[in-house]
Order: structure tokens, then sequence, then C-alpha cells
């Protein structure tokens, strides 16, 4: 693999399902994030990780988790969808210098029914 | 509070040349990107500006005044490929990133 993958390509959720979104990167990146895209709206950032081992809480962090055991792995979890969730969901990393620039993977189509 | 400001739609010609605006409010800077985003796809990096000036890069060109809390982002020699969004992002001072939610640009043959 090259860059950043994300599994599944889509998916319909009951309400109520837990539901976990992967994210791999094979760039050795430090940084890690789940940004959610809704119509209209800008990026919003739910979690981060700055590095294997550590995570954070971003503009919209409720109802989701995550877990960083790795440089590679950064799985977003809900533990109780709701139809508020349905969304893009999209994982980045950067690996820091001036710009530190985020590289996107290609998202993650979720309906919460 | 931070927000970023920039139309929602433009229109264009292919091989014309057009402008996108983008106004940013955050607390403390730390650089400007632009990114293109076609539909159904992820975000892609065009450009990065932290000191006034334009940076040019082929067809494309960015723009930055910090004192303005301004960017802008040059297109020039359009092509149909260049539908897309386009978003802009600042950073603040604690190197958070704030999204527009961008700007759709057609081109028209």
């Amino acid at each position: 693999i090259a860059g950043i993958t994300q599994a599944p390509t889509s998916q319909i959720l009951a309400a109520g399902r837990r539901m976990t979104l992967r994210c791999t990167q094979d760039m050795r990146h430090n940084a890690m994030y789940w940004y959610r895209q809704d119509l209209g709206l800008g990026l919003r950032l739910i979690h981060y990780s700055n590095t294997a081992g550590t995570t954070g809480k971003g503009e919209v962090p409720d109802g989701y988790s995550v877990s960083r055991a790795n440089t590679d792995d950064f799985p977003l979890t809900l533990a109780s969808a709701v139809p508020s969730q349905t969304s893009v969901y999209f994982c980045a990393s950067s690996g820091g210098g001036d710009t530190d620039t985020q590289y996107f993977g290609p998202g993650t189509r979720l309906t919460v029914l | 509070g931070q927000n970023i400001d920039q139309p929602t739609e433009m229109t264009a010609t292919e091989g014309a040349i057009v402008q996108i605006n983008c106004t940013y409010q955050t607390s403390g800077f730390n650089g400007l990107f632009w990114y293109q985003q076609h539909a159904g796809e992820a975000p892609t990096f065009l450009s990065y500006n932290v000191l006034d000036g334009l940076e040019e890069k082929g067809r494309f060109s960015s723009f930055l005044s910090r004192s303005k809390g301004y960017s802008y982002l040059l297109l020039k020699e359009l092509q149909m490929k260049d539908s897309a969004s386009y978003l802009c992002v600042a950073r603040d001072s604690n190197y958070q990133l704030i999204w527009g939610a961008g700007t759709k640009l057609i081109i028209k043959p």
C-alpha cells in the first residue's frame, strides 16, 4: 500500500450499533487525524494523535473514540451510532516539518438510519 | 471566534483565469493552505503560504496578506479537470487548522 487507506469505503448502519472505521498509513507519519465532512461545512476535527500512544480531542469528539497502538493504525469507533453521525469521514496524517501538510485517505461514507 | 470566509460557488470558462478569495480570522497565525477536492474524493494539498506575497506553482498561484487576513488562489489556463472544490485552511498559533467550507468551481467549455 502507499499513502493512507480507509475501510470500509461506505457503510449503512442501524442506529445504536457499534462501528469501527479503520485507517492505516505507510508513510511513518507521527501525527494522524480524523475529520468529518458535512455539506456546507468545513472539515471538522474529531480526534487526533500526535504520536503513537497519545490521542487528543478535536472540535467534535462526542460519540467517538480513538486509539493509537502503533504508528500506522488509527481506528475511529462509534460506540452507539446516531443519525447525526451520518457523514463522510476522512483520516489524515502529517509528518511534521515547516508545512506539516496533511495527507488524506479516500474517506468512508457512513449512513446511520 | 475563528473562521474562514470564501465564496460558496464560482463559475469560469475553460482557458480563462479565476481568482478564489479567502478571508480568515484566527487566534494567531501560522500559515495558510489551499486544498483541492474533487467530488467524492479526498482533499489534496495545493499550496502553502506563511509569508506575505505570491507563491507560484505552475498554473496555480497563491497569495497571502497577513495584515489583511486575506489570501487568494489564482488558477490560470483553466481546464475542465479543474472543476472541483477549493478549500482555504488557516493554521492558528496552536497549530490547529481552521477549514473553510470550500468554493465549488464550475468550469464551462
